[in-house]
C-alpha cells in the first residue's frame, strides 16, 4: 500500500505571507492526489484534485502543483480563514490513503 | 445542491452492535460510490473504504476489512456502516463522503461521533 507523507507536522505563517505545504507519496502515484482543508469541528473540505485544479468555489490563491511523487499545496497570501489542517489523499491504488495531515497555525 | 447528511451522535458500551448512516441528495444516488473516513480523537483521517450504491458492492481497506460492514439501501438513497461489537477504541468520529467519478471525495458529511465506553 502506498504511504502518503506530509510535512511539515506543523507550518507557523503570518497572515498575508506564503505558506508551502508537502506531500510525499512512498510510489508514483502520477496526478491523482487530492487536497482537504478541515477547520475545527467541521468536516474536511475538498480543495484541489487532479493534484493541480481547484475544486468549484476554492479561492485563486490556492494552487497545487507536483506529479510522481512529490506534491506541494501553495496558499500565496493567507487569509484568517486558512489556518486550519491540510491533508493529501492518493487515489491512484488501494486503499486510498490520506497523509497524516499538516496544521497551519498562526504566527 | 449535493449533499450527505449523518445521523446523529452515538454513545454505546463495549460489544454492543451499532449501525450509522449516510443519506444523499441532491444528485443520482446510485451514481456515486459513497467512502467512509474516519477521525479518531486528535488525529488525522484513515480511509476505510467504499460501498456502491447499486448493489452494496464494496471495497475495504485492509485495517478494516472485518472489522466493519458498509451496504447501501438505494431505494431511500442512504449508506450506512455497521458494527458488530463495538470497542473501546472504535470510539472516533466517521464521516461518509461522495467520491466523484474521478475518485477524489466531494463532498463530506458532517459526520457522526461515535463513543464507546466500557
Amino acid at each position: 500500500e502506498i504511504v502518503m507523507t506530509q510535512s511539515p507536522a506543523t507550518l507557523s505563517v503570518s497572515p498575508g505571507e506564503r505558506a508551502t505545504l508537502s506531500c510525499r507519496a512512498s510510489q508514483s502515484i502520477s496526478s491523482n492526489l487530492a487536497w482537504y482543508q478541515q477547520k475545527p469541528g467541521q468536516a474536511p473540505r475538498l480543495l484541489m484534485y487532479g493534484a493541480s485544479t481547484r475544486a468549484t468555489g476554492i479561492p485563486a490563491r490556492f494552487s497545487g502543483s507536483g506529479s510522481g511523487t512529490e506534491f506541494t499545496l501553495t496558499i500565496s497570501s493567507l487569509q484568517s480563514e486558512d489556518f486550519a489542517f491540510y491533508y493529501c489523499q492518493q487515489y491512484n491504488n488501494w486503499p486510498r490513503n490520506f497523509g497524516q495531515g499538516t496544521k497551519l497555525e498562526i504566527k | 445542491e449535493v449533499q450527505l447528511v449523518q445521523s446523529g451522535t452515538e454513545v454505546k458500551k463495549v460489544g454492543e452492535s451499532l449501525k450509522i448512516s449516510c443519506k444523499g441528495s441532491g444528485y443520482t444516488f446510485t451514481n456515486s460510490w459513497i467512502g467512509w473516513v474516519r477521525q479518531m480523537p486528535g488525529k488525522g483521517l484513515e480511509w476505510m473504504g467504499l460501498v456502491n450504491p447499486v448493489d452494496s458492492g464494496t471495497r475495504y481497506s485492509p485495517s478494516f476489512q472485518g472489522q466493519v460492514t458498509m451496504s447501501a439501501d438505494k431505494s431511500i438513497s442512504t449508506a450506512y456502516l455497521q458494527w458488530t461489537s463495538l470497542k473501546a477504541s472504535d470510539t472516533a468520529i466517521y464521516y461518509c463522503a461522495r467520491q466523484t467519478g474521478g475518485l477524489w471525495f466531494d463532498p463530506w458529511g458532517q459526520g457522526t461521533l461515535v463513543t464507546v465506553s466500557s
